[in-house]
């Protein structure tokens, strides 16, 4: 099994829906990221948070929330999804007492909106 | 805006030469550097970290730093087909921040 494990996968969804993709990992790591990549643009964060009960934004927050519901779980919400929010999205973490900055990446979850 | 910038490539290189893969980035008080390697379609993968100037070695793989140029290197001896991938530079600006990455150099090696 994984120790990043994002939900859904695969979604195709339509113009103003509400989306949540869940990140869930077993590292024990307490900072967890959520990324999105475009073609030729590589990742562009959108998200952290340290702790439970920190959350920071990214380059690229406008559009989305999250929720750090508990140290292994980070969800990301879009309230209304839009065309140009098409993309993969991976989930990170890592851990501070490493004090190396490594991430460790989820398997992705690539979203369609028509 | 705290930027990491890459050659998009494609760099395409023959089996067995060195590839070399090339990142600037703007804030000088940056202290960590990686380098991720992302097959189509999969999550980046690390290959290399480095935090001190000079050059550390791990098999094929030699990362470069020289703080001062603000210039971070990839060196990949002996290239192989599979070592075809996009490759990430990311950077650590400051202990408590997220990684900031690079848009990826894009690396085809032929047989």
């Amino acid at each position: 099994d994984a120790d990043v494990t994002q939900t859904p996968r695969n979604r195709i969804t339509k113009t103003g829906k509400r989306i949540m993709l869940e990140c869930s990992q077993t590292k024990g790591h307490d900072r967890m990221y959520w990324y999105r990549q475009d073609p030729g643009l590589g990742l562009r964060l959108i998200y952290y948070s340290f702790d439970v009960k920190d959350i920071n934004k990214g380059e690229i927050s406008d559009g989305y929330s999250v929720s750090r519901q508990a140290q292994a779980k980070f969800s990301l919400s879009l309230e209304s999804a839009i065309p140009n929010q098409t993309a993969l999205y991976f989930c990170a973490t890592s851990d501070s007492r490493l004090n190396t900055g490594e991430l460790f990446f989820g398997e992705g979850s690539r979203l369609t909106v028509l | 805006q705290k930027e990491v910038e890459q050659n998009s490539g494609p760099l395409s290189v023959p089996e067995g030469a060195i590839a070399s893969l090339n990142c600037t980035y703007s804030d000088r008080v940056s202290q960590s550097f990686f380098w991720y390697r992302q097959y189509s379609g999969k999550s980046p993968e690390l290959i290399m970290s480095i935090y001190s100037n000079g050059d550390k070695e791990d098999g094929r793989f030699t990362a470069q730093l020289n703080k001062a140029s603000q210039y971070v290197s990839l060196l990949i001896r002996d290239s192989q087909p599979s070592d075809s991938a996009t490759y990430l530079c990311a950077v650590n600006h400051q202990a408590g921040t997220a990684l900031i990455f690079g848009k990826g150099t894009t690396l085809s090696v032929s047989s």
